[in-house]
Parts: C-alpha cells; sequence; structure tokens
C-alpha cells in the first residue's frame, strides 16, 4: 500500500463547477499538508499547505485536513479552463521528506 | 520571490555521454536542495537530498555513481548523469527549500533529458 493514494483522474468539468480533489494516506504522523499544481512538462507550483487538522482558505482554494479519516481535500471554486493542470498532493512530519500523491490530472472545458 | 531556475531545460545527449544539470535559487539562500524524477503521467521520484558543503542523501535504489550531485553553493547545486543510457530518459526537477520550513520548499522548472 503506497503512503499517500489519489486518484489519477482524468477529471473533466464544465468551467465554473465546483472541483474536488482528494488524497487518502496512511501514515498518523504527517502533520504538513500541501497542495501543488503542475502545469505539462513544468515544476510543481505550491497552491495551498495546511498544519494538521483544519481548513483554509485562499481565493478561490480551500484545503481540508481531517486527520482522523487521514483524508485531505483541496476545493476549486469557479473553475477556469487555466485551472486544467495536474494537481499534487504533499505532506511530512516536519522533518522529512515530502510524499507524493500520484496527481490528479483536471480538464476544464469552456 | 522563492524563484529556483534550472539549466538547461531540455537537453538531448548520446548514449555513454554525462551530462550535467544546474539548480539555482535566484533570491534566497537555499539550506537543503532535492534532486526528483518524475516519468510521464507519474508523480515525483525523490532521488536525493543535498545540503550545502555536504555529500547528498541518496534514495534506496538511485545509483550515486550514476548520479553525481554537487551542492557547491547555497544557491547551486548540480546533477550530473553519468554514461547515461535511454533508460535515463526522464524529466528531472530540483527544488530548494528555506530552512526546516516544510511547505517552503520552491520547485525549478524542469529539465527534460533525451537519451538516444
Amino acid at each position: 500500500q503506497k503512503e499517500v493514494e489519489q486518484d489519477p483522474g482524468p477529471l473533466s468539468v464544465p468551467e465554473g463547477a465546483i472541483v474536488s480533489l482528494n488524497c487518502t494516506y496512511s501514515n498518523s504522523a504527517f502533520q504538513y499538508f500541501m497542495w501543488y499544481r503542475q502545469y505539462s512538462r513544468k515544476g510543481p507550483e505550491l497552491l495551498m499547505y495546511t498544519y494538521s487538522s483544519g481548513n483554509k482558505e485562499d481565493g478561490r482554494f480551500t484545503a481540508q485536513v481531517d486527520k482522523s479519516s487521514k483524508y485531505i481535500s483541496l476545493f476549486i471554486r469557479d473553475s477556469q479552463p487555466s485551472d486544467s493542470a495536474t494537481y499534487l498532493c504533499a505532506m511530512n512530519t516536519g522533518f522529512q521528506k515530502l510524499v507524493f500523491g500520484t496527481g490528479t490530472r483536471l480538464l476544464v472545458s469552456p | 520571490g522563492a524563484v529556483v531556475s534550472q539549466h538547461p531545460s531540455w537537453v538531448i545527449c548520446k548514449s555513454g555521454t554525462s551530462v550535467k544539470i544546474e539548480c539555482r535559487s535566484l533570491d534566497f539562500q537555499a539550506t537543503t536542495m532535492f534532486w526528483y524524477r518524475q516519468f510521464p503521467k507519474q508523480s515525483l521520484m525523490l532521488m536525493a537530498t543535498s545540503n550545502e558543503g555536504s555529500k547528498a542523501t541518496y534514495e534506496q535504489g538511485v545509483e550515486k555513481d550514476k548520479f553525481l550531485i554537487n551542492h557547491a553553493s547555497l544557491t547551486l547545486s548540480t546533477l550530473t548523469v553519468t554514461s547515461a543510457h535511454p533508460e535515463d530518459s526522464s524529466f528531472y526537477i530540483c527544488s530548494a527549500r528555506v530552512g526546516q520550513i516544510p511547505y517552503e520548499q520552491y520547485f525549478g522548472p524542469g529539465t527534460r533529458l533525451t537519451v538516444t
């Protein structure tokens, strides 16, 4: 079993839809949770980070962490074609290496 | 701020030759730099972690004699793929971290290596 599981997609939605991206994990010691966006043939770009459980909002993006279920989510409101990319979740204990999910490919159609 | 550059962005080399990839933090000093490898439609695989002035720590299964990492300064790390073979063709991405804060890890744009 992988430490971090993420559905590779692709996830296709129409413009304006609310997008929900998710990851599950097995290591209860993870404390830091990040979401990265990666466009094709580019490096990942940090979107959001959360420490421990709870919600965090930044513009159209909301990150949620449920440590009791070992489940994290990224919501994108009013999705735009420019949001089409691969979204990677990543997490660690704070001192160890980042552990990445496989990434979910999102396609937002006009 | 927090910009990481890589050079070259794309390189083609012949089998048996060596190729060097540079990773620079442009506007900050990176205490730690990381090298990742990414195959198409797969996630990032950490190859090694390097701290300035120290030997790199390689992940299990990564050949340290094949993938030479030098972290010469707080703003520069290099990855040299020695005696490259077609199976080394991949997308190589570096990242740089400020201090020990886990989420302050910034990624470069990547280098696509094609070995013919």
